[in-house]
């Protein structure tokens, strides 16, 4: 079993819909929250950053950890066609919380 | 400011050859990553550096890989010999040290590798 689990679709939803994005974890360790974007041919980049549970939300973007069900999502509302990416989550544990392990990606196609 | 910068973009092989790769990280930061990322997984680390020491190298396979970081600023992974199950892109990301919690990563475009 994977450490981290992610739906790698791909998603594909019409321009200004709300999107969801998921993972699951296995490793109660995990602390530390990431997503990132990555777009074709490019490296990954951090679009949101959460410490234990809770909500946060940036712009569009609103991440939220359930430690609880080891569940993380990350919503995007009134998609845009400049949001068609592969969304990656990752996560570290406390006592080793430079080292991340990622979710394999879930590719998501905004429609316009 | 300059991003993370790795050479070279693309670089096909035969099995059995070796290759090297280069990777610049934003200046100042003391942490350097080397990841391995498969058509359609996400990335795996290999080998992380603080400064010029190896941190955790748990999941690089040491027979065949190996990296350097000269003097705590540009790193090298090298493959030698390849194979065909190391066809993938391989990201270098950097970031600041911080002493209670990850520092955000920036990664490089990423180098493209594919062994035949």
């Amino acid at each position: 079993q994977k450490e981290v689990e992610q739906d790698p679709g791909p998603l594909s939803v019409p321009e200004g819909a709300i999107v969801s994005l998921n993972c699951t974890y296995s490793n109660s360790a995990f602390q530390y929250f990431m997503w990132y974007r990555q777009y074709s041919r490019k490296g990954p980049e951090l679009l949101m950053y959460t410490y234990s549970s809770g909500n946060k939300e940036d712009g569009r973007f609103t991440a939220q950890v359930d430690k609880s069900s080891k569940y993380i999502s990350l919503f995007i509302r009134d998609s845009q066609p400049s949001d068609s990416a592969t969304y990656l989550c990752a996560m570290s544990p406390l006592y080793n919380f430079n080292k991340f392990y990622f979710g394999s990606g879930t590719k998501l196609n905004v429609k316009p | 400011e300059a991003g993370v910068a790795q050479s070279p973009r693309y670089k096909i092989i035969e099995k059995r050859q070796s290759v090297a790769f280069w990777c610049n990280p934003i200046s100042g930061h003391a942490t350097l990553y080397w990841y391995q990322q498969i058509l359609g997984q996400g990335p795996k680390l290999l080998i992380q550096f603080q400064n010029n020491g190896v941190v955790d190298d748990s999941q690089l396979p040491k027979d065949r890989f190996s990296a350097e970081r000269l003097k705590g600023v540009d790193s090298t992974l090298k493959i030698q010999p390849a194979k065909l199950e190391d066809s993938a892109v391989y990201l270098c990301a950097s970031s600041s040290l911080r002493g209670t919690s990850p520092g955000e990563q920036f990664f490089g475009p990423g180098t493209r590798l594919t062994v035949l």
